[in-house]
């Protein structure tokens, strides 16, 4: 149980074109879902909260019109990268939090996707 | 920015041997938990940790919330070959919304046979 799948697991594309990444909560209705950047060799920085019907709340930093995130529905969100640079290549990891994420159950606290490498040429 | 001092960053050990690695915080955390990053992949939880001075056992890893709520320790005992990987500490700030996490720097653990 508490499945997060992530697409595409990794994607090169040309500078100034746009990137859509998924994630999807396979098993379970994730009514938050949180959007992760990570680069070689460092920790996770959360970039953008990601809650469904509403608006997304983004970290200090983050541009919400480079970076657009929709949550369209209780098991699907999707991160854009717009107009992409180099500087934007990245590993990209969503979490998904399901409601019941006090369960003691391992399989239903905060589950990660596999990740989207992403590279900008 | 990252408010989570995890140590020790790197560790190399023999198998069998047993691994502690710790967070700390000078900020106070009403939850804590810990993944494991294997290469090109996302972290997978290991343990979660809801209240301070809970222990926590998950297989050979335990892990305990501290009692001032400013840190927690990871340990694995009788490591393998398979504990390689690099292992994060998260933590929820008390004045963060739920569900929002901050993340240490990681422990790469390297077990050589």
């Amino acid at each position: 149980g508490a499945v997060v799948s992530q697409h595409p697991s990794w994607v090169i594309c040309k500078s100034g074109t746009s990137v859509k990444i998924e994630c999807r909560s396979l098993d379970f209705q994730a009514t938050t879902m949180f959007w992760y950047r990570q680069f070689p060799k460092q920790s996770l920085m959360l970039m953008a909260t990601s809650n469904e019907g509403s608006k997304a709340t983004y970290e200090q930093g983050v541009e919400k019109d480079k970076f657009l995130i929709n949550h369209a529905s209780l098991t699907l969100s999707t991160l854009t990268v717009t107009s992409a640079h180099p500087e934007d290549s990245s590993f990209y990891i969503c979490s998904a939090q399901a409601p019941d994420h006090r369960d003691r159950s391992l399989n239903y606290g905060y589950t990660f996707g596999s990740g989207t490498r992403l590279t900008v040429v | 920015g990252q408010q989570l001092n995890q140590s020790p960053q790197s560790m190399f050990i023999q198998e069998g041997e047993d691994v502690s690695m710790n967070c700390t915080s000078s900020s106070i955390f009403n939850t804590w938990l810990w993944y494991k990053q294997d290469p090109g992949e996302g972290p997978v939880l290991l343990i979660a940790l809801y209240k301070a001075g809970e222990l926590t056992s998950n297989g050979r890893l335990t892990a305990q919330f501290g009692i001032t709520r400013k840190d927690s320790f990871l340990n694995i005992s009788a490591s393998i070959p398979s504990d390689v990987g690099i292992y994060f500490c998260a933590g929820q700030l008390t004045t963060d919304s739920w569900g929002k996490f901050q993340f240490g720097a990681g422990t790469q653990v390297v077990v050589t046979p």
